[in-house]
Protein backbone atom coordinates (compact mmCIF):
# COMPACT_ATOMS: atom_id res chain seq x y z
CA UNK A 1 0.00 0.00 0.00
CA UNK A 2 1.18 3.55 -0.96
CA UNK A 3 1.86 5.67 2.20
CA UNK A 4 2.78 9.31 1.61
CA UNK A 5 4.08 11.31 4.27
CA UNK A 6 4.49 14.82 4.79
CA UNK A 7 6.78 17.19 7.39
CA UNK A 8 6.26 18.88 9.43
CA UNK A 9 2.25 19.09 9.78
CA UNK A 10 2.40 22.38 10.84
CA UNK A 11 5.03 25.52 10.32
CA UNK A 12 4.65 28.57 11.74
CA UNK A 13 7.38 30.80 10.35
CA UNK A 14 7.70 34.51 10.05
CA UNK A 15 7.86 36.70 6.88
CA UNK A 16 10.99 37.12 4.96
CA UNK A 17 12.27 33.35 6.16
CA UNK A 18 13.32 30.51 4.22
CA UNK A 19 12.05 27.06 4.98
CA UNK A 20 11.41 23.35 3.28
CA UNK A 21 8.37 21.27 3.50
CA UNK A 22 9.32 17.25 2.47
CA UNK A 23 7.05 14.61 1.16
CA UNK A 24 8.05 11.07 1.41
CA UNK A 25 6.38 7.98 -0.75
CA UNK A 26 6.62 4.36 -0.20
CA UNK A 27 6.91 3.23 -3.74
CA UNK A 28 7.59 3.91 -7.00
CA UNK A 29 5.45 6.41 -9.14
CA UNK A 30 5.74 8.20 -12.07
CA UNK A 31 4.66 11.68 -11.01
CA UNK A 32 3.89 13.79 -8.20
CA UNK A 33 2.21 16.73 -7.55
CA UNK A 34 1.65 19.67 -5.19
CA UNK A 35 -1.44 21.64 -4.44
CA UNK A 36 -2.29 24.35 -2.05
CA UNK A 37 -5.70 24.39 -0.14
CA UNK A 38 -6.98 27.48 1.55
CA UNK A 39 -9.53 26.61 4.47
CA UNK A 40 -12.89 25.85 3.20
CA UNK A 41 -11.88 25.72 -0.34
CA UNK A 42 -10.68 22.66 -2.99
CA UNK A 43 -7.74 22.35 -4.04
CA UNK A 44 -5.28 24.45 -6.66
CA UNK A 45 -2.56 23.12 -8.33
CA UNK A 46 0.98 24.09 -7.91
CA UNK A 47 3.43 21.70 -9.94
CA UNK A 48 3.57 18.45 -11.39
CA UNK A 49 6.80 16.56 -11.09
CA UNK A 50 7.60 14.05 -14.18
CA UNK A 51 10.83 12.63 -13.77
CA UNK A 52 14.31 12.60 -11.43
CA UNK A 53 15.81 15.81 -10.85
CA UNK A 54 12.48 17.46 -11.96
CA UNK A 55 12.56 21.74 -10.38
CA UNK A 56 9.92 23.52 -11.22
CA UNK A 57 9.29 26.82 -9.53
CA UNK A 58 6.78 29.52 -9.47
CA UNK A 59 7.73 32.82 -7.59
CA UNK A 60 8.59 32.09 -4.12
CA UNK A 61 7.57 28.30 -4.56
CA UNK A 62 10.22 25.90 -5.91
CA UNK A 63 9.50 21.94 -5.95
CA UNK A 64 11.46 19.33 -6.67
CA UNK A 65 11.67 15.30 -7.17
CA UNK A 66 13.93 12.50 -6.21
CA UNK A 67 12.61 9.42 -7.54
CA UNK A 68 15.12 7.46 -6.47
CA UNK A 69 14.90 8.65 -3.00
CA UNK A 70 11.16 8.96 -3.48
CA UNK A 71 11.42 12.49 -1.94
CA UNK A 72 10.07 15.78 -2.84
CA UNK A 73 10.28 18.96 -1.78
CA UNK A 74 8.97 22.28 -1.26
CA UNK A 75 11.07 25.27 -0.62
CA UNK A 76 9.44 28.72 0.52
CA UNK A 77 11.51 31.31 -0.20
CA UNK A 78 11.20 35.17 1.73
CA UNK A 79 7.77 33.61 2.54
CA UNK A 80 4.84 35.84 3.08
CA UNK A 81 1.94 35.75 4.74
CA UNK A 82 -0.23 35.15 1.20
CA UNK A 83 1.01 32.17 1.24
CA UNK A 84 -0.84 31.17 4.49
CA UNK A 85 -2.59 27.63 3.81
CA UNK A 86 -2.19 24.22 4.19
CA UNK A 87 0.05 22.61 1.37
CA UNK A 88 -0.48 19.15 0.17
CA UNK A 89 1.84 16.24 -2.12
CA UNK A 90 -0.04 13.86 -4.22
CA UNK A 91 1.25 10.55 -5.70
CA UNK A 92 0.23 9.00 -8.53
CA UNK A 93 0.49 5.36 -9.12
CA UNK A 94 0.18 4.78 -12.23
CA UNK A 95 -3.34 3.21 -12.02
CA UNK A 96 -5.96 5.21 -13.56
CA UNK A 97 -4.57 8.43 -12.53
CA UNK A 98 -5.24 7.20 -8.98
CA UNK A 99 -3.39 9.73 -6.62
CA UNK A 100 -2.61 8.71 -3.34
CA UNK A 101 -2.71 12.27 -1.03
CA UNK A 102 -0.26 13.27 1.83
CA UNK A 103 -0.82 13.75 5.58
CA UNK A 104 -0.68 17.28 4.49
CA UNK A 105 1.43 20.68 6.05
CA UNK A 106 -0.04 23.67 7.15
CA UNK A 107 1.64 26.79 7.00
CA UNK A 108 1.28 29.48 8.64
CA UNK A 109 3.18 32.60 7.48
CA UNK A 110 3.27 35.53 10.96
CA UNK A 111 3.72 39.19 10.11
CA UNK B 1 -9.54 25.61 -19.73
CA UNK B 2 -10.13 22.44 -17.63
CA UNK B 3 -13.08 23.99 -15.46
CA UNK B 4 -14.92 21.26 -13.10
CA UNK B 5 -18.00 22.50 -10.96
CA UNK B 6 -19.67 21.18 -8.62
CA UNK B 7 -23.22 21.54 -7.50
CA UNK B 8 -24.37 22.00 -4.49
CA UNK B 9 -21.72 24.05 -2.37
CA UNK B 10 -23.44 23.63 0.66
CA UNK B 11 -26.23 21.16 1.53
CA UNK B 12 -27.41 20.54 5.19
CA UNK B 13 -29.84 17.59 5.42
CA UNK B 14 -31.34 15.52 8.12
CA UNK B 15 -30.53 12.32 8.85
CA UNK B 16 -31.86 9.27 7.37
CA UNK B 17 -32.35 11.54 3.79
CA UNK B 18 -30.51 11.24 0.24
CA UNK B 19 -28.11 13.54 -0.94
CA UNK B 20 -27.15 14.36 -5.07
CA UNK B 21 -24.06 15.61 -5.88
CA UNK B 22 -23.14 16.69 -8.98
CA UNK B 23 -19.65 16.78 -10.65
CA UNK B 24 -19.22 18.66 -13.88
CA UNK B 25 -16.48 19.34 -16.40
CA UNK B 26 -17.19 22.14 -18.32
CA UNK B 27 -15.01 22.36 -20.82
CA UNK B 28 -13.56 18.93 -21.54
CA UNK B 29 -14.56 15.95 -21.67
CA UNK B 30 -13.94 13.31 -18.42
CA UNK B 31 -12.90 9.71 -19.11
CA UNK B 32 -12.27 9.50 -15.52
CA UNK B 33 -14.38 11.67 -12.46
CA UNK B 34 -13.03 10.54 -9.06
CA UNK B 35 -14.60 11.60 -5.62
CA UNK B 36 -12.49 12.39 -2.71
CA UNK B 37 -13.61 12.78 0.63
CA UNK B 38 -12.05 15.26 3.30
CA UNK B 39 -12.73 15.59 6.79
CA UNK B 40 -11.57 18.93 9.53
CA UNK B 41 -8.01 19.14 9.10
CA UNK B 42 -7.35 16.03 7.41
CA UNK B 43 -5.73 15.12 3.88
CA UNK B 44 -7.90 13.45 1.23
CA UNK B 45 -8.94 10.36 0.87
CA UNK B 46 -10.29 8.71 -2.65
CA UNK B 47 -13.50 7.18 -2.35
CA UNK B 48 -14.05 5.43 -5.85
CA UNK B 49 -13.26 6.29 -9.78
CA UNK B 50 -15.87 6.38 -12.42
CA UNK B 51 -15.22 6.21 -16.03
CA UNK B 52 -18.03 6.96 -18.16
CA UNK B 53 -20.37 4.21 -19.19
CA UNK B 54 -19.46 1.36 -16.74
CA UNK B 55 -19.35 0.85 -12.70
CA UNK B 56 -17.46 2.72 -10.28
CA UNK B 57 -14.68 0.94 -8.77
CA UNK B 58 -14.57 1.86 -4.81
CA UNK B 59 -11.71 2.32 -2.14
CA UNK B 60 -11.37 -0.43 0.44
CA UNK B 61 -13.91 0.53 3.26
CA UNK B 62 -16.38 2.79 1.04
CA UNK B 63 -19.66 1.15 1.06
CA UNK B 64 -20.91 1.36 -2.36
CA UNK B 65 -24.87 0.91 -1.56
CA UNK B 66 -24.10 3.95 0.65
CA UNK B 67 -22.22 6.10 -1.77
CA UNK B 68 -23.86 5.38 -5.20
CA UNK B 69 -21.61 6.78 -7.58
CA UNK B 70 -23.12 7.51 -11.93
CA UNK B 71 -21.28 8.21 -14.47
CA UNK B 72 -24.02 8.80 -17.32
CA UNK B 73 -21.98 10.81 -19.54
CA UNK B 74 -18.39 12.16 -20.53
CA UNK B 75 -18.95 15.90 -18.66
CA UNK B 76 -21.51 14.80 -15.92
CA UNK B 77 -20.91 12.10 -12.59
CA UNK B 78 -23.17 12.25 -9.30
CA UNK B 79 -22.56 11.07 -5.46
CA UNK B 80 -25.20 10.25 -3.96
CA UNK B 81 -24.99 9.74 -0.03
CA UNK B 82 -27.67 7.62 0.23
CA UNK B 83 -29.46 7.45 4.30
CA UNK B 84 -26.85 10.29 5.41
CA UNK B 85 -26.01 10.22 9.07
CA UNK B 86 -23.99 12.58 11.18
CA UNK B 87 -21.14 10.81 9.99
CA UNK B 88 -21.24 11.46 6.81
CA UNK B 89 -20.91 15.08 7.53
CA UNK B 90 -17.87 15.43 5.02
CA UNK B 91 -16.37 17.73 2.20
CA UNK B 92 -16.78 16.04 -0.80
CA UNK B 93 -14.68 16.74 -3.60
CA UNK B 94 -14.59 15.44 -7.02
CA UNK B 95 -11.74 15.28 -9.96
CA UNK B 96 -11.55 14.84 -13.87
CA UNK B 97 -9.16 13.67 -15.74
CA UNK B 98 -8.97 13.49 -20.09
CA UNK B 99 -7.49 10.37 -19.93
CA UNK B 100 -7.29 6.97 -18.43
CA UNK B 101 -3.90 7.05 -16.84
CA UNK B 102 -2.11 9.78 -17.84
CA UNK B 103 -3.62 13.15 -17.15
CA UNK B 104 -3.69 15.70 -14.77
CA UNK B 105 -7.00 15.51 -12.25
CA UNK B 106 -8.52 18.77 -12.38
CA UNK B 107 -10.70 19.65 -9.22
CA UNK B 108 -13.95 20.83 -8.67
CA UNK B 109 -15.06 23.57 -5.96
CA UNK B 110 -16.50 20.62 -2.98
CA UNK B 111 -19.46 20.31 -1.76
CA UNK B 112 -20.04 20.92 2.30
CA UNK B 113 -22.26 17.91 2.81
CA UNK B 114 -23.82 18.56 7.02
CA UNK B 115 -25.98 16.15 8.13
CA UNK B 116 -28.34 16.68 11.36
Amino acid sequence: ELKVEQNPLFLSMQEGKNYTIYCNYSTTSDRLYWYRQDPGKSLESLFVLLSNGAVKQEGRLMASLDTKARLSTLHITAAVHDLSATYFCAVNTGTASKLTFGTGTRLQVTL
Amino acid sequence: GAVVSQHPSRVICKSGTSVKIECRSLDFQATTMFWYRQFPKQSLMLMATSNEGSKATYEQGVEKDKFLINHASLTLSTLTVTSAHPEDSSFYICSASRLASTDTQYFGPGTRLTVL
